[in-house]
């Protein structure tokens, strides 16, 4: 079964940091292209940023580029998405999604992790 | 990039009854590039639709998905009660961004 845990959220100060994690299993992991989307509460689904199964290639979205920065590990099956210079905005669930193999669509997603940036 | 519009934002319908949802693509997309997705809540989306109308594993027969061009819609035969959620359509490629729309509930009559 393909299963994607993700984890790593907590409350942080505005101009902070954090580091997401997603775990993945049941598939090969390096054949395949990963993404964070976030979820604001009550809003819609926005996509964050992805990255090819080497992890050769990143994308991000406008509204998190220069501040986030996502990679991979394969030899843990692990995909990351290190956050710096966090703004209330940011404030979301963060889920990771697999391509399928590419940059969409997505499935399947982990269940998401809380980032909420206040202080 | 691709900004896509779901209409309505919200629709009554009640169980049996048939649902069509709409996704307009601010310029031409491939139809091999519009998915549409469930969500529950407190759940993470669920894949229905990928290719513009190709079914996901498992996803009921009752759903299906038409459309080319920039029109693009979600279609539920008949309502079973687990089926009301917020459904988003979403532009993907095979490089990002990726697009979502703003997403239709469907809400019980």
């Amino acid at each position: 079964e393909v299963q994607l845990v993700e984890s790593g959220g907590g409350l942080v100060q505005p101009g902070g940091s954090l580091r997401l994690s997603c775990v993945a299993s049941g598939f090969t992991f390096s054949n395949y292209a990963m993404s964070w989307v976030r979820q604001a509460a009550g809003r819609g689904l926005e996509w964050v940023s992805a990255i090819s199964g080497s992890g050769g290639s990143t994308y991000y979205a406008d509204s998190v580029k220069g501040r986030f920065n996502i990679s991979r590990d394969n030899s843990k099956n692990t995909l990351y998405l290190q956050m710096n210079s966090l703004r209330a905005e940011d404030t979301a669930v963060y889920y990771c999604a697999k391509g399928t193999p590419l940059y969409g669509p997505f499935d399947p997603w982990g269940q998401g992790t809380l980032v909420t940036v206040s202080s | 990039e691709v900004v896509l519009t779901q209409s309505p934002g919200t629709l009554s319908l009640s169980p049996g009854e048939r649902a069509t949802l709409s996704c307009r693509a601010s310029q031409s997309v491939s139809s091999r590039s519009l998915a549409w997705y469930q969500q529950k809540p407190g759940q993470a989306p669920r894949l229905l639709i990928y290719g513009a109308s190709s079914r996901a594993t498992g996803i009921p027969d009752r759903f299906s998905g038409s459309g080319s061009g920039t029109d693009f819609t979600l279609t539920i035969s008949r309502l079973e009660p687990e089926d009301f959620a917020v459904y988003y359509c979403q532009q993907y490629g095979s490089s990002p961004p990726v697009s979502f729309g703003q997403g239709t509930k469907l809400e019980i009559k």
